[in-house]
C-alpha cells in the first residue's frame, strides 16, 4: 500500500527554520517526483515546489525562493523540505504528495501543521 | 503568472449535477488535475489527464477541457461530495504549478 507519512507539528518562533519530512512506502520512491503544497488557516491550496530524483530537478515557488530547500533520501525513501527565516505567513499545513504537476499527485501525506509565533 | 479562476461556491441537490469550471488561458492546452478535499483532511485526486478518473474514484465524476476552460462535473450528487475542489495545472512559462482558488460545492 503506498503511503507518505508526515512529521509531526512544528511549532516555530519568526526568523527560525524548521525541517519537515516524508517518508514514503509501498513504491519505487526514485521513480516519482514528491511535491510538496501547503495551506494556510481557512485559504485554498498553494504550490510549493516539487523535487524530482529521478530528473534531478528541483523547483520552487516564488514566494519561497531562497528560504527553501527540498530534498529526498534514497537511502531511507524519505523527502524533506527545510524552510528558513519563517514568517507569520508561512503558518499553515504543509503535505507532500507523490507526483507532480504534470502527471498528478496521487497519494498524498497526512499534513504537517507548522505555526510560526512569537 | 498564470492564473486559474474557479466560481467561489456551487450548490446541488441530491441527485443532481453539480458542474465546477476552472478558466485559465488557453487552459485547454494543459493537463488538468481536479482534487477534492474535506474539511479536515488531506486533497484526493478525482481527475488527471483532463478527464481520466484514478482508480477508485467513481464514474460519477468526469472532466473536460477546452479551450479557456477546463470542467469537473459530478453526476448524481451525494451528501459524500460536498467539499472543496481544486483545479490545478502545470504552467511550462513559469515551471511552477498553479491551483485555482477552489469551489466550495454544498449539498443542499
Amino acid at each position: 500500500q503506498v503511503r507518505l507519512v508526515q512529521s509531526g507539528a512544528e511549532v516555530k518562533e519568526p526568523g527560525a527554520s524548521v525541517r519537515l519530512s516524508c517518508k514514503t512506502y509501498g513504491y519505487t520512491f526514485s521513480h516519482y517526483a514528491v511535491t510538496w503544497v501547503r495551506q494556510a488557516p481557512g485559504q485554498g491550496l498553494e504550490w510549493t515546489g516539487w523535487n524530482s530524483a529521478l530528473r534531478g530537478t528541483t523547483e520552487y515557488a516564488q514566494k519561497v525562493q531562497g528560504r527553501v530547500t527540498m530534498t529526498t533520501d534514497t537511502s531511507t525513501n524519505t523527502a524533506y523540505m527545510e524552510l528558513r527565516g519563517l514568517r507569520s505567513d508561512d503558518t499553515a499545513v504543509y503535505y507532500c504528495a507523490k507526483g507532480d504537476s504534470r502527471n498528478g499527485m496521487d497519494v498524498w501525506g497526512q499534513g504537517t501543521t507548522v505555526t510560526v509565533s512569537s | 503568472s498564470y492564473v486559474l479562476t474557479q466560481p467561489p461556491s456551487v450548490s446541488v441537490a441530491p441527485g443532481k449535477t453539480a458542474t465546477i469550471m476552472c478558466g485559465g488561458d488557453k487552459i485547454g492546452g494543459k493537463s488538468v488535475q481536479w482534487y477534492q478535499q474535506k474539511p479536515g483532511q488531506a486533497p484526493v485526486m478525482v481527475i488527471h489527464y483532463d478527464r481520466d478518473r484514478p482508480s477508485g474514484i467513481p464514474e460519477r465524476f468526469s472532466g473536460s477541457n477546452s479551450g479557456n476552460t477546463a470542467t469537473l462535473t459530478i453526476s448524481r450528487v451525494e451528501a459524500g461530495d460536498e467539499a472543496d475542489y481544486y483545479c490545478h495545472v502545470w504552467d511550462n512559462d513559469s515551471d511552477h504549478g498553479v491551483f485555482g482558488a477552489g469551489t466550495k460545492v454544498t449539498v443542499l
